[in-house]
C-alpha cells in the first residue's frame, strides 16, 4: 500500500535556526513528490514537485531533495512567516491522486 | 497570481439535506480535483475529473457523491444525503497537467448537524 510518513510531527525553532523535515514514502513506483504550505483554514500551497531521485529545488529559504526512500524540506535561517504546516504527499504512476502524509506544524519564534 | 476560488466559504446544512459546493478553476487547467480534510486529519483525495469525465476516485467517494463542470468555468461536487461524518474542510484544486503540481483553493468548510 502507498504511505507516506513525516517527522516530526511538530518542530519548534528560534529565528535563524535552520533545520530540517522528513517526508518518508512507499510507493509502487513513484511519478512525482509534491510538497505544500498550509496555513489554519486555508489550502495546501503548492511550494516543489520532485519527480527524480537525486533532484534538488530550491526557493527562497526552502531547498527540497529526494533519495529512493524520503525527501527532505531543509529551512535556512527560518523566519516567523514560515510558521505553517508543511505537507508532502506522493503522485504513483498511473494515478493522478496526491497521498499526503500527516504534515509537520512548524513554529518558528523571534 | 491566478487562483482556484471556492464558494461558500462555509455552509451548515442539516443531516440528510443535499449539498453543493462550488469551484471556479484556473482557466487554462485541464485538470480537476476534490479533496477533503477533517479536522486534525490527513489531507484525503476523493475524485479526479479530466476531460469532461471522472477518470480516478477514492472509496470515499461512493453513490452520495457526484461531480459535474456544467460550463467552461465552474466545477461542482454535490452530496445527495450529507451525514454527519460528512463535516469536514473540502478543497478543490486544478493542474494544467496530471503530475503537475496542483493549485488548491481556500475550501469550503461544510458542517453537518
Amino acid at each position: 500500500e502507498d504511505q507516506v510518513t513525516q517527522s516530526p510531527e511538530a518542530l519548534r525553532l528560534q529565528e535563524g535556526e535552520s533545520s530540517s523535515l522528513n517526508c518518508s514514502y512507499t510507493v509502487s513506483g513513484l511519478r512525482g513528490l509534491f510538497w505544500y504550505r498550509q496555513d489554519p483554514g486555508k489550502g495546501p500551497e503548492f511550494l516543489f514537485t520532485l519527480y527524480s531521485a537525486g533532484e534538488e529545488k530550491e526557493k527562497e529559504r526552502l531547498k527540497a531533495t529526494l533519495t529512493k526512500k524520503e525527501s527532505f524540506l531543509h529551512i535556512t535561517a527560518p523566519k516567523p512567516e514560515d510558521s505553517a504546516t508543511y505537507l508532502c504527499a506522493v503522485q504513483a504512476k498511473g494515478y493522478n491522486k496526491l497521498i499526503f502524509g500527516a504534515g509537520t506544524r512548524l513554529a518558528v519564534h523571534p | 497570481e491566478p487562483e482556484v476560488t471556492q464558494t461558500p466559504s462555509h455552509q451548515v446544512t442539516q443531516m440528510g439535506q443535499e449539498v453543493i459546493l462550488r469551484c471556479v478553476p484556473i482557466s487554462n487547467h485541464l485538470y480537476f480535483y476534490w479533496y477533503r480534510q477533517i479536522l486534525g486529519q490527513k489531507v484525503e483525495f476523493l475524485v479526479s475529473f479530466y476531460n469532461n469525465e471522472i477518470s480516478e476516485k477514492s472509496e470515499i467517494f461512493d453513490d452520495q457523491f457526484s461531480v459535474e463542470r456544467p460550463d467552461g468555468s465552474n466545477f461542482t461536487l454535490k452530496i445527495r444525503s450529507t451525514k454527519l461524518e460528512d463535516s469536514a474542510m473540502y478543497f478543490c484544486a486544478s493542474s494544467p497537467a496530471a503530475n503537475y503540481g496542483y493549485t488548491f483553493g481556500s475550501g469550503t468548510r461544510l458542517t453537518v448537524v
